[in-house]
Order: structure tokens, then sequence, then C-alpha cells
């Protein structure tokens, strides 16, 4: 299976400051189809996961542009422009490459300083 | 507005069986495929089970295999995963999750506690 890591675990951030959350897989998540499926969820307190990015760098409906996707093979990032108080919460990266099964990673907790 | 309500959680015994469900609506259920996502308290996601749109296709991760069932009923939109010898490590909120490679909709999760 696809060991998939995150750091930090944990993320104090000052509001309007930027996040970066790092997210490296044991093996290249390039497909042979030439897609690398790698995605970012965010979790809120008390709320279920919701998919923000998908395919490395495709921000979903809805979210905001201040969450971008980077990344190739093994090592990918989420960067939050400026994080508000809305931000707070868990976000996991996973990746649907290699499967079964789909891998998440140990997720990180943004919080505000 | 896609939406997807799991029920059927609830206390049971080690040992005992439960059967949870998900009530697909707002999207073709026929369409898609499905899969079922634990997260025990104050831990991370795991991915449990898979069934493509047509049913031809089911995995299970191998904490779960032989113990799970995954099904769909497409008449009546419903996804389900059948737990039999269940036990404490099993504690946990079941999420359903729409999709393939990356799930792009999730429901409110329904909680599964296993305790004598």
């Amino acid at each position: 299976d696809v060991m998939m890591t995150q750091s930090p675990p944990s993320l104090p951030v000052t509001l309007g400051q930027p996040a970066s959350i790092s997210c490296r897989a044991s093996q290249s998540l390039l497909h042979s189809d030439g897609n690398t499926y790698l995605s970012w969820y965010q979790q809120r307190p008390g709320q279920s996961p919701r998919r923000l990015i998908y395919k490395v760098s495709n921000r979903d409906s809805g979210v905001p542009d201040r969450f971008s996707g980077s990344g190739s093979g093994t090592d990918f990032t989420l960067k939050i422009s400026r994080v508000e108080a809305e931000d707070v919460g868990v976000y996991y990266c996973m990746q649907g490459t290699h499967w079964p099964p789909l891998t998440f990673g140990g997720g990180t907790k943004v919080e505000i300083k | 507005e896609v939406q997807l309500v799991e029920s059927g959680g609830g206390l049971v015994q080690p040992g005992g069986s439960l059967r949870l469900s998900c009530a697909a609506s707002g999207f073709t259920f026929s369409d898609y495929s499905m899969n079922w996502v634990r997260q025990a308290p104050g831990k991370g996601l795991e991915w449990l089970s898979y069934i493509s749109s047509t049913t031809s296709t089911i995995y299970y991760a191998d904490s779960v295999r032989g113990r799970f069932t995954i099904s769909r009923d497409s008449a009546t939109n419903s996804l389900s995963l059948h737990m039999s010898s269940l036990s404490a490590e099993d504690t946990a909120v079941y999420y359903c999750a729409r999709g393939l490679r990356y799930p792009d909709y999730w429901g409110q999760g329904t909680l599964v506690t296993v305790s004598s």
C-alpha cells in the first residue's frame, strides 16, 4: 500500500498569514493514464470531510481561491494564501492512483494562534 | 443538491453485527461508484470498501475483508454496509462517499460504538 506522510501534524497560523501543508507519497502518484490522483480534504470541527482539491491542483467549485495545490511525483503541497477563521480544521491528503486501497495522510491540524 | 445520508449506527456488543445504510439523492445514483470510509474517535480517515456503479467491481480493505459486505440498490438509491464480527477497533464514524479515485461528496456520517 502507498503510505502518505503529512507534515506538520499541527500548524498554528496567524489570521491573514499564509500556511503550507506538505504531503509525501511512498511512491510516485503518476498514473499510467497520465493523471496524478492526489486530492486534499478539509474537515472542520464536527463536520464530515469536504474535498478542496483533486488531481493535484484542481480546485472544487465553491472553494476559495486562497487554497491552491501543487506538486508532482511523490511530493505535494496545499497552500492557503491568507488564513481565515473558517479555515480551522484538519486537512488530509489522499491518493487514488494505486488503489485499492485509497490511502490518506495522517492529517494536519490548522489552528489560529 | 447532492445529498448522502447515513443511518444505522448505534451501540453493538463485541462479536455482533450491524447494517449501515446511505441514502443518496440529488444525482443519478446508478452512474456513480461509491465508498465507505471510517474515522475512529480522534483519528484519521480509513478507506474500507468500494463498489462500482454496476456492482461488477468490489474491493475491501484488509482490515474488514471477510467481515464487511458492501452492496447497493439502484431501485432505492441506497448503499449498504453489512458489518459482522465487530470488535472495539471498529468503533468509528462511518461515512459513505461518492466517486472513484477522489471521492467528491461525503455524508455526515453515522457513529458505530462496539462495547459491552
